[in-house]
C-alpha cells in the first residue's frame, strides 16, 4: 500500500535563511508526488508535483522540491524564509498503479522567525 | 485552479443528529473527494463521489454514516449522520479536473462541525 512520512512534527527556521521539510515514500511503482501548504482556518492550497522528468520541480511562492528516487524522498525546499511562510505542509503520494486518491503525510508545521 | 465552495463553514450540532455539507465547483471536473481532518493534523479520505454512482468509501468509512450524492460534474453533498463527539472535525471537498493520476487536487476552505 501507498503510503508517505514526513518525519518532523515542526520546523524552526530563521528568517532568511533557507529551509527544507521532509518527505518519504512508499509506492510500489514510480510515485506522483505532491506539497501542499494550508494556513491556519484555511483549506489545502497546492505548491508543486512531480510526474516525472527534472528531478527538481519549482513551485508556488518560491518553494521547490527535489526528486530522489534511491532515498525515495521529496523534499521541499526554499532558499530564503519569510515569516509568512509560517503554515501546515503536508506531503502526499498517489500509486500510479492504483486508484486516484491521494494520501497524505502526517504533515509538518513550518515556524519562521524574524 | 478550480474555486470550491462549502457550506456550511462550520455548526454546532446535537448528538445524534444529521447534517448535510454541500460543496460546489465553479467548473466541471472529472473526480470529487471528501477528506476528514482533525485541526493541525493530517487528512484521511472518505470516499470518492462518483457522478451518477454510488460513491467509493474508503475502509473504516460506510455509506451509512457519510451518505454521499454527486449528481452532476459540479455539485457534490456529504452527510455526517447520527453524529457523535467523534463526529467533531473538519470535512474538506476536494475536487480534480482531467483524467488519471497526475493532476492536482484542489479543496475547499473546509466546514467544521462541533457536536456536543
Amino acid at each position: 500500500a501507498q503510503s508517505v512520512a514526513q518525519p518532523e512534527d515542526q520546523v524552526n527556521v530563521a528568517e532568511g535563511n533557507p529551509l527544507t521539510v521532509k518527505c518519504t515514500y512508499s509506492v510500489s511503482g514510480n510515485p506522483y508526488l505532491f506539497w501542499y501548504v494550508q494556513y491556519p482556518n484555511r483549506g489545502l492550497q497546492f505548491l508543486l508535483k512531480y510526474i516525472t522528468g527534472d528531478n527538481l520541480v519549482k513551485g508556488s511562492y518560491g518553494f521547490e522540491a527535489e526528486f530522489n528516487k534511491s532515498q525515495t524522498s521529496f523534499h521541499l525546499k526554499k532558499p530564503s524564509a519569510l515569516v509568512s511562510d509560517s503554515a501546515l505542509y503536508f506531503c502526499a503520494v498517489r500509486d500510479p498503479g492504483g486508484y486516484n486518491k491521494l494520501i497524505f503525510g502526517a504533515g509538518t508545521r513550518l515556524a519562521v522567525h524574524p | 485552479s478550480a474555486v470550491i465552495s462549502q457550506k456550511p463553514s462550520r455548526d454546532i450540532c446535537q448528538r445524534g443528529t444529521s447534517l448535510t455539507i454541500q460543496c460546489q465547483v465553479d467548473s466541471q471536473v472529472t473526480m470529487m473527494f471528501w477528506y476528514r481532518q482533525q485541526p493541525g493534523q493530517s487528512l484521511t479520505l472518505i470516499a470518492t463521489a462518483n457522478q451518477g454512482s454510488e460513491a467509493t468509501y474508503e475502509s473504516g468509512f460506510v455509506i451509512d454514516k457519510f451518505p454521499i450524492s454527486r449528481p452532476n460534474l459540479t455539485f457534490s453533498t456529504l452527510t455526517v449522520s447520527n453524529m457523535s463527539p467523534e463526529d467533531s472535525s473538519i470535512y474538506l471537498c476536494s475536487a480534480q479536473r482531467g483524467q488519471g493520476n497526475t493532476g492536482e487536487l484542489f479543496f475547499g476552505e473546509g466546514s467544521r462541525l462541533t457536536v456536543l
